[in-house]
């Protein structure tokens, strides 16, 4: 069955630190890979998505991130981060037709002065 | 930019009662879907709707809910007969088909009584 983790519940890192959210995914086919981001009290905003070609991927908001088939990983990353990106990070994964997403459980991200 | 528009934002309602949770998908989007998110927990995909019937629905969406398009514009998910434990977020999100990327509305906080 098609699954998404997230191994890392909490991080909390420095203003101006770089940051890299980890995801891995099970999933058969050629995967189609999201990352969404949650701030309180908001709905879900995307990021970025990949889908095939390049892969790496840029977004908004300064992030990127790298697809990893060999390990089935697609990790998000930005070099300096901002006290505004504080905030929930989902990562999702095309779970067969019709864009039914699967998610993973979320990594909390707290920013500090 | 377009956007998905829920409403209301908050609903508070009593154990049994029924609820109709709205939505207004992106105009030329053809697929719709409702996740829910209890506190503390993953967003848990529930239904897709295509052409005017359910494309797929979880375990989670049992006779209790139903889904409708009532109009060119409105998309709503109906809970008959409500349970303390569909408390959560829901969340409508729409895309315009294929492998599209599923927009998504700010929510519907649901508190059950």
């Amino acid at each position: 069955a098609q699954s998404v983790t997230q191994p890392d519940i909490h991080i909390t890192v420095s203003e101006g630190a770089s940051l890299e959210l980890r995801c891995n995914y099970s999933y058969g086919a050629t995967p189609y890979l999201f990352w969404y981001v949650q701030s309180p009290g908001q709905g879900l905003q995307l990021l970025l998505k990949y889908f095939s070609g390049d892969t790496l991927v840029q977004g908004i908001k300064g992030f990127e991130a790298e697809f990893k088939r060999s390990q089935s990983s697609f990790n998000l990353r930005k070099p300096s981060v901002h006290w505004s990106d504080a905030a929930e990070y989902f990562c999702a994964v095309e779970a067969g037709g019709y864009n039914k997403l699967i998610f993973g459980a979320g990594t909390r991200l707290a920013v500090h002065p | 930019e377009p956007e998905v528009t829920q409403t209301p934002s908050h609903q508070v309602t009593q154990m049994g009662q029924e609820v109709i949770l709205r939505c207004v998908p992106i105009s030329n989007h053809l697929y719709f879907y409702w996740y829910r998110q209890i506190l503390g927990q993953k967003v848990e995909f529930l239904v897709s709707f295509y052409n005017n019937e359910i494309s797929e629905k979880s375990e989670i969406f049992d006779d209790q809910f139903s889904v409708e398009r009532p109009d060119g514009s409105n998309f709503t998910l109906k809970i008959r007969s409500t349970k303390l434990e569909d408390s959560a977020m829901y969340f409508c999100a729409s895309s315009d088909g294929g492998h599209g990327t599923p927009f998504f509305g700010s929510g519907t906080q649901l508190s059950v009584l």
